[in-house]
C-alpha cells in the first residue's frame, strides 16, 4: 500500500520569501517520489521526482525538495517565491517505477505580491 | 519532449449519453497508460491502468462497464462514459509513462478534459 499526506490545505506566502509545501508518504519499500504542479483547468506539470541519489532534488522554475527518510516526508521548497508560482501542487508516490502514482490531497500555494 | 494531448477539453453532453475522450502520447510510445479522475478541490483519483494491447485494470469502486477504456496503440488511449450522468461530471486526466521511464516512474499528464453532463 501506498499513501501520500499534505497536510496544508493552503500555504501563503509573500513574494520573494522562501516558501516550503510539506509532504509525507508511506510505501513498502523504497519511495519513488514526484511533485506536480497543476494550475487552472490544466494537466499536472512535472517538477521533480526522487528515486535514489541525495536527497536534495532541483527541479523547475527553480523548485527542489529534500528527502528525507527517518521523517518519511519530502517537502518542496523554493529560496524566493513567485508571484507566478502560485497555483496547485500535488505530491505523489509510488513503490515501483511500473504503478500508477497516489496522489496527496494538493497544496494551493499563494503568493502575495 | 514527452507530449500527451488529450482531447476534447471540455464536452457537455446530455444525460443518457456516451461520451469518448482520447489520450495521445506525440512524441514517445507508451506502453502504459492511466486515467484519473479529480474532483473539485480535490486530489487525482486513479481509475484505471491501461496497458495497450490487453484490457485495462479498474480501481475497486469503478464501473468498468461505465468507464470503457481502451488501448489500441502504443501512443492512443480512449476512456468513454458510456450512458453518462450528472454524477459523472468531473476533470478527467490522463497520464501515459514512456518506455525510458519505465524505471524512474514518471508520468507525463495530458491537459484533462472537462466534463459536464446535463
Amino acid at each position: 500500500a501506498q499513501s501520500v499526506a499534505q497536510p496544508e490545505d493552503q500555504v501563503n506566502v509573500a513574494e520573494g520569501n522562501p516558501l516550503t509545501v510539506k509532504c509525507t508518504y508511506s510505501v513498502s519499500g523504497n519511495p519513488y517520489l514526484f511533485w506536480y504542479v497543476q494550475y487552472p483547468n490544466r494537466g499536472l506539470q512535472f517538477l521533480l521526482k526522487y528515486i535514489t541519489g541525495d536527497n536534495l532534488v532541483k527541479g523547475s522554475y527553480g523548485f527542489e525538495a529534500e528527502f528525507n527518510k527517518s521523517q518519511t516526508s519530502f517537502h518542496l521548497k523554493k529560496p524566493s517565491a513567485l508571484v507566478s508560482d502560485s497555483a496547485l501542487y500535488f505530491c505523489a508516490v509510488s513503490y515501483t517505477g511500473r504503478r500508477a502514482l497516489t496522489f496527496g490531497s494538493g497544496t494551493r500555494l499563494q503568493v502575495q505580491p | 519532449g514527452a507530449v500527451v494531448s488529450q482531447h476534447p477539453s471540455r464536452v457537455i453532453c446530455k444525460s443518457g449519453t456516451s461520451v469518448k475522450i482520447e489520450c495521445r502520447s506525440l512524441d514517445f510510445q507508451a506502453t502504459t497508460m492511466f486515467w484519473y479522475r479529480q474532483f473539485p478541490k480535490k486530489s487525482l483519483m486513479l481509475m484505471a491502468t491501461s496497458n495497450e494491447g490487453s484490457k485495462a485494470t479498474y480501481e475497486q469502486g469503478v464501473e468498468k462497464d461505465k468507464f470503457l477504456i481502451n488501448h489500441a496503440s502504443l501512443t492512443l488511449s480512449t476512456l468513454t462514459v458510456t450512458s453518462a450522468h450528472p454524477e459523472d461530471s468531473s476533470f478527467y486526466i490522463c497520464s501515459a509513462r514512456a518506455r525510458t521511464g519505465l524505471n524512474t516512474g514518471e508520468l507525463f499528464f495530458g491537459e484533462g478534459s472537462r466534463l459536464t453532463v446535463l
